[in-house]
């Protein structure tokens, strides 16, 4: 049982590359949920999704995309990355029915 | 939209007790969090509290809410160097489940 598995740990991009965060939960959790974090800022959603096929904006979703195609992936993907988008970027998961997150370990983006 | 709100910066020796506090906005908040996040690494969850409870005890940590002034504090009692991190307070946003952290407490333990 892995949890939640973000792949990259690092990436280092040039402003105007396109990449995908990968997310991957093994739980058959239904809500799934991608953060950026940044000092002094806490985390801040930016989009999640409720079950497959489902996708909804957070409170940062500009210059970001999602999927869900199935229950277990749910990548982010920066079509021309920016500056602004260096962070550092949490998936998380949790059950329908359920109260608590569980986080990956973060995938630290620097843009430059 | 709804906010938690966090001080920045909270030092104490050894040996102390610690409060971390937190205030929120959401009037239909059903639970709220305390995450802890050491350097480098991801969100461990500490604890979380019901907001029909006032008061939640684990072991050296103790979780007060106070719902009608949206309190929320963190007490861990006997402060260790290991508890040096930064812990954030998080509310379960009900519409959507949506989790909305506060900035994080930056706590430094000092020997």
């Amino acid at each position: 049982n892995a949890g939640v598995t973000q792949t990259p740990k690092f990436q280092v991009l040039k402003t105007g590359q396109s990449m995908t965060l990968q997310c991957a939960q093994d739980m058959n959790h239904e809500y799934m949920s991608w953060y950026r974090q940044d000092p002094g800022m806490g985390l801040r959603l930016i989009h999640y999704s409720v079950g497959a096929g489902i996708t909804d904006q957070g409170e940062v979703p500009n210059g970001y995309n999602v999927s869900r195609s199935t229950t277990e992936d749910f990548p982010l993907r920066l079509l021309s990355a920016a500056p602004s988008q260096t962070s550092v970027y949490f998936c998380a998961s949790r059950s329908a029915g359920a109260n608590v997150l569980t986080f990956g370990a973060g995938s630290r983006l620097t843009v430059l | 939209g709804e906010d938690v709100e966090q001080s920045l910066f909270l030092s104490v020796r050894e040996g102390d007790s610690s409060v971390i506090n937190c205030t929120y906005t959401d009037s239909s908040s059903t639970y709220l969090y305390w995450y802890k996040q050491e350097p480098g690494a991801g969100l461990q969850l500490l604890t979380y509290i019901f907001s029909n409870m006032d008061m939640k005890q684990d072991q050296r940590l103790t979780v007060l809410l106070n719902k009608k002034d949206k309190h929320l504090s963190l007490r861990i009692a006997d402060t260790q160097t290991g508890d040096s991190a930064i812990y954030f307070c998080a509310d379960l946003y009900n519409q959507g489940g949506k989790l909305i952290f506060g900035q994080g407490t930056e706590l430094s333990v000092k020997p």
